[in-house]
């Protein structure tokens, strides 16, 4: 079966600091990637999707993904995080017309 | 932020009763999806749907069914609920496919004791 993993459950980062969560599909083929952000208590956002050209994604609030199609991975990164970046995060792949597979989650928590 | 409605918002409810949760959208999407947030487990589709009347199970749709009469309603019903189904359901829609971006609702949090 299609898989999602996030490697990370949970991160602990100061302000400021360099933000890398993994995610890597079983997929073959043409995949499509997402990532999501869940603030406490509220929906899931899409923070930014890839389809096909440029592996490097940038999405909203400064955060941008890669796409490496020989190790199956589609990374998010921020370069410097803040106190509202605090949440889960949730990478997702769907292959051909099949629905996204979500992953398992990742909470990052940011302290001053 | 889409037009996606779910109702109720809070639910608790005990063991063996039915129980119906409803998701109205403004969008006029084909797709919907019905999916459970569990700690540890992330969000699992339940159902989806592709249409009026054409619906699909997904990953964990085992006491679950579901039904489509309209184009904005999307209903999930437990027939008989158990508490391994108490969770944190959310409705989705999309547009153009289902492996295109969805769109979440609020969700509903079902306790069943």
């Amino acid at each position: 079966a299609q898989s999602v993993s996030q490697h990370n459950h949970h991160v602990i980062l100061s302000e400021a600091a360099s933000l890398e969560l993994g995610c890597n599909y079983s997929y073959g083929g043409t995949v499509n990637l997402f990532w999501y952000v869940q603030y406490p208590g509220q929906h899931l956002q899409l923070l930014l999707k890839y389809f096909s050209g440029d592996p490097l994604v940038k999405g909203i609030k400064g955060f941008e993904a890669e796409f490496i199609k020989s190790k199956f991975s589609f990374n998010l990164r921020k370069p410097s995080v803040q106190w509202s970046d605090t949440a889960e995060y949730f990478c997702a792949a769907s292959s051909g017309n099949t629905p996204l597979v979500f992953g398992k989650g990742t909470r990052l928590s940011v302290i001053a | 932020d889409a037009g996606i409605t779910q109702s109720p918002r809070h639910k608790v409810t005990e063991t063996g009763t039915p129980v119906t949760l409803r998701c109205h959208q403004t969008e006029n999407h084909r797709y919907m999806y019905w999916y459970r947030q569990d700690p540890g487990h992330g969000l699992r589709l339940i159902h989806y749907s592709y249409g009026v009347k054409d619906t699909d199970k997904g990953e964990v749709s085992d006491g679950y069914s579901v039904s489509r009469s309209k184009t904005e309603d999307f209903l999930l019903t437990l027939e008989s609920a158990t508490s391994s189904q108490t969770s944190v359901y959310f409705c989705a829609i999309s547009e153009q496919g289902r492996n295109q971006p969805q769109h979440f609702g609020d969700g509903t949090r079902l306790s069943i004791l």
